[in-house]
């Protein structure tokens, strides 16, 4: 399996643009996360999704962030409109699902640097 | 509130030597804890996990321990080696959470030739 494949892999925008990053999770992942990394807050979790529902979108920091999972082998993470405290790096990760009790390995992608200037 | 954390954001060790990073936590729901490295322009990979049942898992020259009365963990890399130069991330998970992972604020380990 070629892994968690994001896109893109670095987006330059301006304040106010829309933007959208992608996410193919590995075939036959469950779960799907999103992550933002900053120097200030580290590695924090958007959102998640379980069989392409959202289960707890707690961590994403306002409305104009939203993102959807249409089927098992693409999500999508929007910022509308973006703004400079937005620039992070946007790590997507997929997990397997083994069940009740279980905590599942998470795979990552290589991550979307973003910068809104 | 910060409910992983790891209070070195950074370490230098020689190769060869043992590197040592820790890790506190405040949840006493935590029950799994994972170990991630990261490279630069990459996303994190898993290195090693432990269970709250365990108070010590090793993988090679990897050895993670759990000291769960005292809320804290450790990674021992024994030689270290320049290629473990990297960040490395804490992370911890609740039963029941769904598996939702909670990360610290990772520490970055230059292994010296």
């Amino acid at each position: 399996d070629a892994g968690v494949i994001q896109s893109p892999r670095h987006e330059v925008t301006e304040m106010g643009q829309e933007v959208t990053l992608r996410c193919k999770p590995i075939s036959g992942h469950d779960y799907l996360f999103w992550y933002r990394q900053t120097m200030m807050r580290g590695l924090e979790l958007l959102i998640y999704f379980n069989n392409n529902v959202p289960i707890d979108d707690s961590g994403m920091p306002e409305d104009r962030f939203s993102a959807k999972m249409p089927n098992a082998s693409f999500s999508t993470l929007k910022i509308q409109p973006s703004e400079p405290r937005d620039s992070a790096v946007y790590f997507c990760a997929s997990s397997e699902g083994q069940g009740v009790g279980y905590t599942d390995t998470q795979y990552f992608g290589p991550g979307t640097r973003l910068t809104v200037l | 509130d910060q409910q992983v954390k790891q209070n070195s954001p950074s370490l230098s060790v020689q190769e060869g030597r043992i590197s040592i990073l820790n890790c506190d936590y405040t949840n006493s729901m935590f029950d799994y804890f994972l170990w991630y490295k990261k490279y630069p322009a990459e996303g994190p990979t898993f290195l090693i996990s432990i269970s709250s049942i365990k108070d010590k898992n090793e993988d090679g020259r990897f050895t993670v321990f759990l000291n769960k009365s005292a809320k804290h963990l450790s990674l021992h890399i024994v030689p270290s080696q320049p290629g473990d130069s990297a960040v490395y991330f804490c992370a911890a998970s609740a039963l029941g959470a769904g598996n939702m992972l909670t990360f610290g604020g990772g520490t970055r380990l230059m292994v010296k030739p």
